[in-house]
């Protein structure tokens, strides 16, 4: 079936770090792919998506890019802020394995430092 | 677009108790899903439904939790009866069909059963 495997956490940067969070897939079909942002205490924001081969998705400084021949989609940002520390969560959706469900990776938890 | 809302915010509960968690979608959309967050297990797929219909329940843990959704607007998740590991945040989300579609989650509800 289809999945999402997210590089573990926590990751712990200084104010204006640099931040890569790896994420790699496998599916039956041909999904869309998407990041999630979870902060403390809220439910999970849609932070960008990408649904087509070497489409990048960007919002709030933040970018992935679909990669289909490394089944990829890592996220990055060039200057992170307190403000990003959150969990991030890879996700998938694919009407093959997953039946339109979206499959998650397990979150990478992002701690920013001043 | 008030978003997906959920009800209660936090609910405390004692053991062996019946709990009715409610959600109302973004209007439009006919895919609904249930989730489950916890710190051990991370974010799980309980039960999903397209045009009220359940497509995939077997994320419900047991007999004791069962969904519905009587009409394009609502849904419940019951519990009967809540047991401590029961505890958890609770997550309604809900979604055009398609798979480059996202999916909009509520805020959760927070579930205490002592």
């Amino acid at each position: 079936g289809d999945s999402v495997t997210q590089m573990e956490g926590p990751v712990t940067l200084s104010e204006e770090a640099f931040l890569t969070i790896n994420c790699t897939y496998t599916a039956t079909g041909y999904p869309s792919l998407f990041w999630y942002v979870q902060y403390p205490g809220e439910g999970l924001q849609l932070l960008l998506k990408a649904t087509k081969a070497d489409d990048k998705g960007s919002n709030k400084g933040f970018e992935a890019t679909y990669r289909k021949e490394t089944t990829s989609f890592h996220l990055e940002k060039g200057s992170v802020q307190v403000s990003d520390s959150a969990v991030y969560f890879c996700a998938l959706r694919d009407y093959g394995g997953s039946q339109g469900n979206l499959i998650f990776g397990k979150g990478t938890k992002l701690s920013v430092k001043p | 677009d008030a978003g997906v809302i959920q009800s209660p915010r936090h609910e405390v509960t004692e053991m062996g108790q019946e709990v009715t968690l409610r959600c109302k979608p973004i209007s439009g959309h006919d895919y609904l899903f249930w989730y489950r967050q916890t710190m051990m297990r991370g974010l799980e797929l309980l039960i999903y439904f397209n045009n009220n219909v359940p497509i995939d329940d077997s994320g419900m843990p047991e007999d004791r939790f069962s969904a519905k959704m009587p009409n394009a607007s609502f849904s419940t998740l019951k519990i009967q009866p809540s047991e401590p590991r029961d505890s958890a945040v609770y997550f309604c989300a809900s979604s055009l069909g398609g798979i480059n579609s996202p999916l909009h989650f509520g805020n959760g509800t927070r579930l205490t059963v002592t």
